[in-house]
């Protein structure tokens, strides 16, 4: 059982483009939402991460928007670079981070020059 | 910032044999680390919590006697693949919990695994 989805699976854009990539979850109980970016043969690394209590949040180029009723959540990379081409993974934890993370399946960005 | 170093980056070992990954928190203290599996252009599975002190916590399907974690100290935590098979080959991957200054979760480098 995917706790986690994530779409798309797969994402080409040129860049300077806005790439968007959205996650829903099912389980309330959820808290903690981080977005982490993996690059080939590389552990994932921590991107940007909001809590249930804000709809938005911004760190240099990455966004997240959250929505609580939909229970769902997305990542936008503004003025992206082809240096971002990577994996994207969005997941979700419980008691503020503090439990173990659930993934999503992750979206491959290509970012064209 | 905090770093999470994993040992080995890649490690080759006969089926059959036991292979040890370590998983160190470099400047912090973490008493939950994660250890995770990742097959090629797939997501992370969650294999066990390891607790500092205590037996860890293994997800539905997760052997334990196959897979045996051991947490001895705030730094360190260890992952040994028992007898291992060709299926057991993948991307070994490690996390720990920073509690201090509120919980952030780090990821290692990862440790590819392959058994011939």
């Amino acid at each position: 059982q995917q706790q986690v989805k994530q779409s798309p699976q797969s994402l080409i854009v040129q860049k300077g483009g806005i790439p968007i990539i959205n996650c829903a979850y099912e389980n309330t109980a959820f808290d903690y939402f981080p977005w982490y970016q993996q690059f080939p043969g590389k552990g994932p690394a921590l991107l940007i991460a909001i809590r249930p209590d804000v709809s938005e949040k911004k760190e240099g180029r990455f966004t997240i928007s959250f929505n609580k009723s939909a229970k769902q959540f997305s990542l936008h990379i503004m003025d992206s670079q082809p240096g971002d081409s990577a994996t994207y993974f969005c997941a979700a934890s419980m008691a503020g981070g503090y439990q173990k993370v659930t993934f999503g399946t992750g979206t491959k960005l290509q970012v064209i020059p | 910032g905090a770093v999470v170093s994993q040992h080995p980056s890649r490690v080759i070992c006969k089926s059959g044999t036991s292979v040890k990954i370590e998983c160190r928190s470099l400047d912090f203290q973490a008493t939950t680390m994660f250890w995770y599996r990742q097959f090629p252009k797939q997501s992370l599975m969650l294999m066990a919590t390891s607790n500092e002190g205590s037996k860890a916590t293994y997800e539905q399907g997760v052997e334990k006697d196959k897979f045996l974690i051991n947490h001895a100290s705030l730094t360190l935590s260890t992952l040994t693949v028992t007898s291992a098979h060709p299926e057991d080959s993948s991307f070994y991957i490690c996390s720990a919990l920073k509690s201090l200054g509120g919980n952030t979760i780090y990821f290692g480098e990862g440790s590819w695994l392959t058994v011939v």
